[in-house]
C-alpha cells in the first residue's frame, strides 16, 4: 500500500478564499505531481516537482502555486478560489533518477467552491 | 508533449465476456503504465511495460506493448463486476495520462 497522504479529503469553501491542499509521502520519492480531475474524466497535470526546490508548471497551473521545501511535502495553494476550481485534486509521487515514473497516488481532495 | 489516445472511451459488457482496450500514440515511449481508478479514489498502478513486443499477465489481465513502443493494449478475460472502473494509460517523462476507458461490467 502506497504511503501518500492528502488532506483534507473533502473541502467546501466560498469564492475568493485562499486554500492550501496538503500532500505528504513517506516513500522518499523525488518526484511529486498534482493533477486535477473532474468525475470520470481525464487527469490534467497542474504542477510537478523533480525534487527539493524544483517546481514545474503543467497544463492547468496558471491559477495555483506549489512549493517543495521538503522531499516529503508538496502543498498546492489556490490564492483565490472560484467555482471553476470545483474538482478532485490528486497528488502522486514517483522515484527519481532512472525509473519508469511509476506513480503512487493519494486518495484525493474533493474541493467544492460555492 | 507526447499525447496518448485511449479507445474506446466507454465500454459496457456482461460479466464473463472478454474485452480489449487500447492506448495509442504517434510518439515512442520508453515505458507505458496502466492504472485502474475507482470512483472517488486515486489511480492504482497495474503494470509497466518497457520492451517493444512485451506481454505481461496479471491474473485475467494481459498487457501488450507494441513492437514500436507507440501503443499498448489491455485484454481482460472473463470480466467480473469487480473489474468495473476507469482504465488509464500513462507514459513519457512529463507523465501525461490518456483520457481513459470507462469500463462497466454488468452482472
Amino acid at each position: 500500500e502506497a504511503d501518500i497522504y492528502q488532506t483534507p479529503r473533502y473541502l467546501v469553501i466560498g469564492t475568493g478564499k485562499k486554500i492550501t491542499l496538503e500532500c505528504s509521502q513517506t516513500m522518499g520519492h523525488d518526484k511529486m505531481y498534482w493533477y486535477q480531475q473532474d468525475p470520470g474524466m481525464e487527469l490534467h497535470l497542474i504542477h510537478y516537482s523533480y525534487g527539493v526546490n524544483s517546481t514545474e508548471k503543467g497544463d492547468l497551473s496558471s491559477e495555483s502555486t506549489v512549493s517543495r521545501i521538503r522531499t516529503e511535502h508538496f502543498p498546492l495553494t489556490l490564492e483565490s478560489a472560484r467555482p471553476s476550481h470545483t474538482s478532485q485534486y490528486l497528488c502522486a509521487s514517483s522515484f527519481g533518477g532512472i525509473s519508469y515514473n511509476e506513480q503512487f497516488f493519494g486518495p484525493g481532495t474533493r474541493l467544492t467552491v460555492l | 508533449t507526447q499525447l496518448l489516445e485511449q479507445s474506446p472511451q466507454f465500454l459496457s459488457i456482461q460479466e464473463g465476456e472478454n474485452l480489449t482496450v487500447y492506448c495509442n500514440s504517434s510518439s515512442v515511449f520508453s515505458s507505458l503504465q496502466w492504472y485502474r481508478q475507482e470512483p472517488g479514489e486515486g489511480p492504482v498502478l497495474l503494470v509497466t511495460v518497457v520492451t517493444g513486443g512485451e506481454v505481461k499477465k496479471l491474473k485475467r489481465l494481459t498487457f501488450q506493448f507494441g513492437d514500436a513502443r507507440k501503443d499498448s493494449s489491455l485484454h481482460i478475460t472473463a470480466a467480473q463486476t469487480g473489474d468495473t472502473g476507469l482504465y488509464l494509460c500513462a507514459g513519457g517523462n512529463d507523465m501525461r495520462f490518456g483520457a481513459g476507458t470507462r469500463l462497466t461490467v454488468k452482472p
